[in-house]
């Protein structure tokens, strides 16, 4: 079975500098897919970053990327000129390819971003 | 493009009764699936339905059930409910181009149901 973890419970970070997130996971698939979700007090999950394991190249979006270590099963998450509205709880998520809409979520980390 | 909305947004139940959850999915999307979020966790895959089937289902038992209709919306209906049952509950949606398959998933604002 798959599993999703994320040893960082807190972080924080001050308005405008970088911060990084971590996640590992454990698969033998060797074609899944990989998401950082945000989750702020609305409930709602909300996309931020998705990384496709064959492809080789980091994702990028704006301020937000990642670091995808295959060998190693590792997924971080670099958000940087962090801002007031990345406050969150965030979550790491894994997908074998052909699971449809089946995600694998880490335990999440809730970010502080400090004025 | 309407999102996933979900209803209720907060419920009471006793331990014993059942409870029925709703989804309407976002426009265009074909595939429903459900997650239990207990407090401080990450949510729990519960199962999914592509048109009108369930294709997929976690490890939940089978006093979860649920419904996919022609529309694409769903409910999710709990029998015998427990306390332990308390939690959000998140519908996503997606596009299909067959099961298994999927576009990025996405989410409702959930339903916090709380059984005591």
């Amino acid at each position: 079975a798959q599993t999703v973890t994320q040893s960082q419970p807190e972080m924080s970070v001050q308005e405008a500098e970088t911060v990084t997130l971590s996640c590992t996971y454990d698969t033998s698939e060797s074609d899944y897919y990989l998401f950082w979700y945000k989750q702020p007090p609305s409930r709602q999950m909300i996309l931020v970053i998705r990384q496709e394991a064959y492809k080789q190249q980091n994702a990028t979006e704006n301020r937000f990327s990642v670091n995808f270590q295959k060998a190693a099963k590792s997924f971080s998450l670099k958000i940087s000129d962090s801002q007031l509205g990345d406050a969150a709880m965030y979550f790491c998520a894994y997908r074998r390819k052909t699971s449809g809409s089946r995600l694998t979520f880490g335990e999440g980390t809730q970010l502080t971003v400090n004025p | 493009e309407t999102g996933v909305t979900q209803s209720p947004t907060h419920l009471i139940k006793t331990r014993g009764q059942q409870v029925t959850l709703r989804c309407s999915s976002q426009s265009g999307h074909n595939t429903v699936s459900w997650y239990q979020q207990a407090l401080g966790q990450g949510p729990q895959f519960i199962f999914q339905y592509y048109r009108e089937e369930e294709n997929g289902r976690g490890n939940f038992p089978p006093r979860f059930s649920g419904l996919q209709f022609p529309n694409y919306s769903s409910e999710l209906n709990v029998n015998a409910l427990e306390l332990d049952d308390s939690a959000l509950y998140l519908c996503a949606s997606s596009l299909a181009a067959q099961a298994g398959l999927g576009s990025p998933l996405h989410f409702g604002n959930g339903t916090r149901l709380t059984v005591t």
